[in-house]
């Protein structure tokens, strides 16, 4: 039973272009949100998080958006470059409680020059 | 700084035998986790550490696998009897200590259970 999901395994985008990754989860319990990028061999490095209280985050060329009614967060790359190729994960927790973060499969993003 | 760091990068071991991990959790930092990822898989919490006591060891999947961290720096992950699902990458993350700060994750240990 998967809290978290990332239905899309992969996902390919010209470099220059806008590159979207999806998440869902199903408990309303989790006010806290996460992104993680990892490259092969590496550990996953934070890339950006987001709070129930707010429904978007921006970073430079990253935002992440929640909607919380329907359980949905995205990450939006613009533009994408070749050096975001990575497998990215979303993560969820509750804030103040539970410690450990609960991660989605994750998405092989691919830019392509 | 120096990151998290794990020792080994690889293990490679045989059914039934007995494994130590070990995880350097970046200076000053309070809060240590561990995680399992198997292959295709996002990261499952295992344990998280809170100084020197284990604050909640709820993703520890059974009674063979056992983590401590005496002095509240390094961390060593055991697991007795290993067993072929073992085999995944195992990652540990530490952060500053206080509420919803950020998890910075080690290169992970790979183990192999033949």
């Amino acid at each position: 039973d998967q809290q978290v999901k990332q239905n899309s395994p992969s996902l390919s985008v010209q470099e220059g272009r806008i590159s979207i990754l999806n998440c869902d989860y199903t408990n309303s319990m989790f006010d806290y949100f996460l992104w993680y990028k990892k490259y092969p061999a590496e550990g996953p490095t934070f890339l950006i998080s987001i709070s129930s209280i707010k429904d978007k985050n921006e970073d430079g060329r990253f935002t992440v958006f929640l909607n919380k009614s329907a359980k949905h967060l995205s990450l939006h790359i613009v533009p994408s470059q070749p050096g975001d190729s990575a497998v990215y994960f979303c993560a969820v927790a509750v804030s103040g409680s539970a410690r450990q973060l609960t991660f989605g499969s994750g998405t092989q993003l691919t830019v392509l020059p | 700084g120096a990151g998290v760091s794990q020792t080994p990068s690889n293990k490679v071991t045989e059914k039934g035998k007995y494994v130590e991990l070990r995880c350097d959790p970046i200076s000053g930092h309070t809060a240590l986790y561990w995680y399992r990822q198997s292959l295709g898989q996002g990261p499952e919490f295992l344990i998280y550490f809170q100084g020197t006591g284990a604050a909640d060891d709820s993703g520890l999947p059974n009674d063979r696998f056992f983590a401590v961290r005496p002095e509240g720096s390094v961390s060593t992950l055991k697991i007795q009897r290993t067993e072929r699902g073992d085999s995944a990458v195992y990652l540990c993350a530490s952060s500053i200590g206080l509420a919803s700060d950020t998890q910075y994750f080690g290169p992970g240990t790979r183990l192999t259970v033949l």
